[in-house]
């Protein structure tokens, strides 16, 4: 069975710094992976995916993620934090024969420090 | 494009009572569409897959009687609460994945359940 762990629940950062957020899965086959971000009583916002192809994938509002096989990590980087970056961000995986089933990690909430 | 609507935002109920929570997929047909359910501070738990013009799969540990879910077309898909109790309170969400998108699932923006 597919996982997806979440390193830190919680991150801090200050405006204009480096954004880390750490996520590694477990899947039997390859996983095609997520990140989305919630913002307060809203529904999820896709950042990006990986499913096949380039394993450094951009996204929107400046966050990529790379993904390493031998690491089994997806990791969501941003070079500048913005105050409006500040939320919940939630690393996914989806196994393909799984019909699109998604599970997730358990959330990370971003702090951005003016 | 690819907007997936809730109905109710929120809803209050009495225990004892049924509320049903509809996830619709406003600008593209839906063949399939997941039921979430979330805790305050949790992550998101699937609840069920559905699909449109079959019968929905549960996740483990889901009460199906409890939780109905009807797919009816390709673009409404309803979660009815049934004697709901406290316990149930919970944040909703819904996604929907489109005929041509192979792995995205589009959210909705979720409904705040609170049984009182």
């Amino acid at each position: 069975a597919q996982s997806v762990t979440q390193l830190g629940s919680h991150v801090s950062v200050s405006e204009g710094a480096l954004v880390l957020l750490r996520c590694n899965y477990s899947s039997s086959v390859p996983p095609y992976l997520f990140w989305y971000v919630q913002y307060p009583n809203q529904g999820l916002q896709l950042l990006l995916k990986y499913t096949t192809g380039a394993t450094l994938v951009k996204g929107i509002n400046g966050f990529e993620a790379e993904f390493k096989k031998s690491e089994t990590s997806f990791h969501l980087t941003k070079p500048s934090a913005h105050m409006s970056d500040a939320a919940e961000y939630f690393c996914a995986v989806s196994e393909g024969n799984q019909g699109g089933k998604l599970i997730f990690g358990q959330g990370t909430e971003l702090s951005v420090k003016p | 494009g690819a907007v997936v609507s809730q109905h109710p935002s929120w809803v209050i109920c009495k225990s004892g009572t049924s509320v049903k929570i509809e996830c619709r997929s406003l600008d593209f047909q839906a063949t399939t569409m997941f039921w979430y359910r979330q805790f305050p501070k949790q992550s998101l738990m699937l609840m069920a897959t559905s699909n449109e013009g079959s019968k929905a799969t549960y996740e483990q540990g889901v009460e199906k009687d409890k939780f109905l879910i009807n797919h009816a077309s390709l673009t409404l898909s309803t979660l009815t609460v049934t004697s709901a109790h406290p316990e149930d309170s919970s944040f909703y969400i819904c996604s929907a994945k489109s005929l041509a998108g192979l792995y995205e699932q589009y959210f909705g923006p979720g409904t705040r359940l609170t049984v009182t």
